[in-house]
């Protein structure tokens, strides 16, 4: 298995510009997460989804949009890139509520 | 409201020494328990979990971790540390049966460095 993987693993972006990060998973997990890391703040919750066609926001969603048509991907698209966005970026996906999550290697991007 | 503090942003130890790094939460029930490991430039490990049970665990590389009820605390501690561990390490918490949320919750992170 790949387990999760997300493409592409750096990107720069004009404020702005719109774009999709991708993330999938072969390990059939139903809930699969977006969450954006920043220095001296942890991971933050952007989106999730607990099923394909089912979605709701996170802590931090604003300027960002998700969709679930299938079990294996999940990307998150920028609508209007913002220089506040630049983060980095982890895909995370687990079996059901009370299992651990698997995170991917992470997409840095960086909004100027 | 629902926290997780890990106080020590910084900690640097000698290889060798014992390590423990400090999690408390906050949270209206009793949650499941996470710590993970973050090298430079990569994704979250997860070193080990707590869901019920015997409150010490063990996990990977040596990592063990002791849920303290009365404290709040899920704090995560290994014997001897070596260069390998220095990382970023995250505790987290997530929603414990039956519930009606599916969120994590996780710490700011502790930066490990180790001396040689």
């Amino acid at each position: 298995n790949a387990g999760v993987t997300q493409t592409p693993k750096f990107q720069v972006l004009k404020t702005g510009q719109s774009m999709t990060l991708q993330c999938a998973q072969d390990m059939n997990h139903e809930y699969m997460s977006w969450y954006r890391q920043d220095p001296g703040m942890g991971l933050r919750l952007i989106h999730y989804s607990v099923g394909a066609g089912i979605t709701d926001q996170g802590e931090v969603p604003n300027g960002y949009n998700v969709s679930r048509s299938t079990t294996e991907d999940f990307p998150l698209r920028l609508l209007s890139a913002a220089p506040s966005q630049t983060s980095v970026y982890f895909c995370a996906s687990r079996a059901g509520q009370n299992y651990e999550q698997y995170f991917g290697p992470g997409t840095r991007l960086t909004v100027t | 409201a629902q926290s997780v503090t890990q106080p020590d942003i910084h900690i640097t130890v000698s290889e060798g020494a014992s390590l423990e790094l400090r999690c408390n939460y906050s949270y209206g029930a009793t949650p499941y328990l996470f710590w993970y490991v973050q090298s430079p430039g990569q994704g979250l490990q997860l070193l080990l979990k707590y869901f019920s049970g015997d409150t010490l665990v063990q996990g990977i590389k040596g990592f063990e971790a002791e849920f303290k009820r009365s404290q709040s605390s899920f704090n995560l501690r290994k014997p001897s540390v070596h260069w390998s561990d220095a990382a970023e390490y995250f505790c987290a918490v997530g929603p414990p049966l039956p519930s009606g949320t599916y969120k994590y919750i996780f710490g700011t992170g502790t930066r490990l460095k180790v001396l040689a």
